[in-house]
C-alpha cells in the first residue's frame, strides 16, 4: 500500500519570505500523479498544484512550485514571497494511476503552516 | 453554483441516534467518494463509488452505509452513533485519475 510522509507538522515563516514544505511517498508504481491541497481554517479542501509522475518538468502555479525527485519519491511544495492568506494546514497526496490501481487519494498527516506578519 | 455541496455543515447529536449526510456534485464526475477527517486533521477515505457502483470500503463499520442513487449524488447514513464517531466528514469528486474535488465538509459532533 502507497504511504505519504510529511514529516513537519508545524512551520512557520515570515510574510515574503519563502517556505518550503517536505513530502515522500512510497510506492512501487510508475504511473501516479501527487498533489499538494491546502486548508485554510475555513475548512475547505483547495488543490494547490498537481504533478504527473511521467513528466520531467516540475509543476509550477504563480508562487507555488514543487520539486518533485522521483527517484527519491519526495514532492516538496515551496512557496514564495509568501502571504498572510497562506496560512493553512497542507497536505500532500497520492493517487495511483496504474491499470487495476485504487482510485482513491492517500494524504499524508499536514503541515500546518504560519505566516508570520 | 457549488461545484461539491454536502449538506448539514453541522450535526450536533446524541450517542444512539442514526444521523445522514447528503453530498451532490453537478461537475460531471463519474466517481464520488466519502473522507473522514479526525481531530488530528487526518484524512482517511472511507468509500467510493464510480457510477453507482461501490469501489472501495476502507474497513469501515457497518454502521456507515453509503447510498449513491445516481452518479451525481452520494449520502452517508451513519447508525447508532458512538462518541468516537465525531470527526468531519468530507464529500468529493473526480473523473478517472484527476484530483479530488471537495465539499466544505460536514462536522459531526456526537455528545
Amino acid at each position: 500500500a502507497q504511504t505519504v510522509t510529511q514529516s513537519q507538522p508545524e512551520m512557520s515563516v515570515q510574510e515574503a519570505e519563502t517556505v518550503t514544505l517536505s513530502c515522500t511517498y512510497d510506492t512501487s508504481e510508475s504511473d501516479y500523479y501527487l498533489f499538494w491541497y491546502k486548508q485554510p481554517p475555513s475548512r475547505q479542501m483547495i488543490l494547490v498544484i498537481r504533478q504527473e509522475a511521467y513528466k520531467q518538468q516540475n509543476a509550477t502555479e504563480n508562487r507555488f512550485s514543487v520539486n518533485f525527485q522521483k527517484a527519491a519519491k519526495s514532492f516538496s511544495l515551496k512557496i514564495s514571497d509568501s502571504q498572510l492568506g497562506d496560512a493553512a494546514m497542507y497536505f500532500c497526496a497520492y493517487r495511483s494511476l496504474t491499470q487495476g490501481g485504487s482510485e482513491k487519494l492517500v494524504f499524508g498527516k499536514g503541515t500546518k503552516l504560519t505566516v508570520n506578519p | 453554483d457549488t461545484a461539491v455541496s454536502q449538506t448539514p455543515k453541522y450535526l450536533v447529536t446524541q450517542m444512539g441516534n442514526d444521523k445522514s449526510i447528503k453530498c451532490e456534485q453537478n461537475l460531471g464526475h463519474d466517481t464520488m467518494y466519502w473522507y473522514k477527517q479526525d481531530s488530528k486533521k487526518f484524512l482517511k477515505i472511507m468509500f467510493s463509488y464510480n457510477n453507482k457502483e461501490l469501489i472501495i470500503n476502507e474497513t469501515v463499520p457497518n454502521r456507515f452505509s453509503p447510498k449513491s442513487p445516481d452518479k451525481a449524488h452520494l449520502n452517508l447514513h451513519i447508525n447508532s452513533l458512538e462518541l468516537g464517531d465525531s470527526a468531519v466528514y468530507f464529500c468529493a469528486s473526480s473523473l478517472h485519475g484527476g484530483e479530488l474535488f471537495f465539499g466544505e465538509g460536514s462536522r459531526l459532533t456526537v455528545l
